[in-house]
């Protein structure tokens, strides 16, 4: 049973640039939520998808938005890149919208350069 | 809102017991998550308590007292490899995040 994965590991960028982070969820999960952490900081909602909808968004930018398509896989996108933007971006996925428990994918280290 | 607050570093040695506390304001409470963070590793999760009392799983134990809106994870018999980083959770649609602890064991 494959837990959650996530790609690329580690990807390098530059200011203003687009970047395309992919999550697949854990077998038998339907939700995915995207985290942003940085660095010794605890990680940060940025939104959770269910049914193919946003159904939760945290205090991000427009610039961050996501997909989730039919087999429960999703893509986070980050537009206009900015230094700040460089952080370890989590998946996590649960079944059901609420739930005590996620799973995290070993995440994507993005460096903004 | 929601917001957790954990204290920022804990220091123990092997074979002690340490007690993390998390503190809560939230509305529309679940219940209190507790995750594990190794550097450079992704949360791992440990234990999850809906109604108030005491949750024992090994030598992890986490406590949640809904009328005072705090929780705390216990770590028994300390080993070198629970040096990590720990974060309360509010398990909501959200599932917002402490900032998380530092726990380092010394030998």
């Amino acid at each position: 049973d494959a837990g959650v994965t996530q790609s690329p590991t580690h990807l390098i960028k530059t200011r203003g640039q687009q970047v395309t982070l992919r999550c697949s969820p854990k077998s038998g999960h339907d939700t995915v939520s995207w985290y942003q952490q940085a660095l010794g900081q605890g990680p940060q909602f940025i939104f959770q998808y269910y049914e193919e909808e946003e159904r939760q968004r945290g205090n991000f930018p427009d610039r961050f938005s996501g997909h989730q398509f039919p087999n429960y896989s999703s893509e986070l996108n980050v537009n206009a890149l900015l230094l700040g933007d460089s952080a370890l971006y989590l998946c996590a996925s649960r079944w059901g919208t609420y739930g005590d428990t996620q799973y995290f994918g070993p995440g994507t280290r993005l460096t903004v350069l | 809102g929601q917001s957790l607050e954990q204290p920022s570093e804990v220091t123990a040695v092997e074979g002690a017991i340490v007690q993390i506390n998390c503190t809560y304001q939230t509305s529309g409470f679940y219940g209190l998550s507790w995750y594990q963070q190794h550097d450079g590793g992704a949360p791992t999760f440990l234990s999850y308590n809906a109604l108030d009392g005491l949750e024992e799983t090994g030598r992890f134990s986490s406590f949640l007292s809904r009328s005072d809106s705090y929780g705390y994870l216990l770590l028994q018999e300390l080993q070198m490899k629970d040096s990590a980083s720990y974060f309360c959770a509010e398990p909501g649609q959200n599932f917002v995040f402490g900032p998380g602890t530092r726990l380092s064991v010394l030998p």
